[in-house]
């Protein structure tokens, strides 16, 4: 069964941490990792992908890391601010795994506080 | 500017009522899908459809329909809706091997 596995289901930062969000997949086809990030209210909007090539996609304050014999990816947010409180999707999709389709983690909510 | 529709933004509908929720995408990607997002379970998919002219089921398909007449359209119709129902309805589109691109929702409360 093709699964991403996210973890934690919620998370608390003070002001100035580092967020991280983990999460794991099983189908060895899956060749395109996004992160969504979803405020109340809205639809979720792409954040930040990577592709199995490299170890590492840095975007500002967000960085993806990408452990492809461990099966593993995970967003990193350095210097949390109280506006990134939301609630972030981890996925994964590729061509190889049968469609384009993104499967869905079931998402981590992030609460930032001051 | 380049997005998707979504229409109704929230609605409230009594149960067995017949209800179709619309989503237009501006931007001319083949692929179209039905997410319905409910607390702790995150997105789970209801139907898709690969290019215009074909649909498929997902994860949750029973209660709800779909079609897909042209490139743009992709309404989801709820043929007797149940209090189960109940949720936050995304529209999302992609072009292959790209993100997806969601719409703002439909929160539709079934009483």
């Amino acid at each position: 069964q093709q699964q991403v596995k996210q973890s934690p289901q919620s998370l608390i930062v003070q002001k100035g941490g580092i967020s991280i969000i983990n999460c794991a997949y099983e189908n060895t086809a899956f060749d395109y990792f996004p992160w969504y990030q979803q405020f109340p209210g809205k639809g979720p909007a792409l954040l930040i992908a990577i592709r199995p090539d490299v170890s590492e996609k840095k975007e500002g304050r967000f960085t993806i890391s990408f452990n492809k014999s461990a099966k593993q990816f995970s967003l990193h947010i350095m210097d949390s601010q109280p506006g990134d409180s939301a609630t972030y999707f981890c996925a994964a999709s590729g061509a190889g795994a049968g469609s384009y389709q993104l499967t869905f983690g079931k998402g981590t909510k992030l609460s930032v506080i001051p | 500017i380049a997005g998707i529709t979504q229409a109704p933004t929230s609605q409230i509908l009594a149960a067995g009522r017949r209800m179709t929720l619309r989503c237009t995408q501006d931007m001319r990607h083949n692929a179209m899908y039905w997410y319905r997002q409910d607390l702790g379970l995150g997105l789970r998919l209801i139907h898709y459809s690969n290019t215009a002219g074909t649909t498929g089921k997902g994860e949750v398909p029973d209660g709800y329909s779909v079609s897909r007449a042209n490139t743009d359209d992709f309404p989801l119709t709820l043929a007797s809706a149940v209090p189960s129902q109940t949720s936050v309805y995304f529209c999302a589109s992609s072009a292959p091997g790209r993100g997806y691109t969601f719409g703002s929702g439909t929160r539709l409360t079934v009483v």
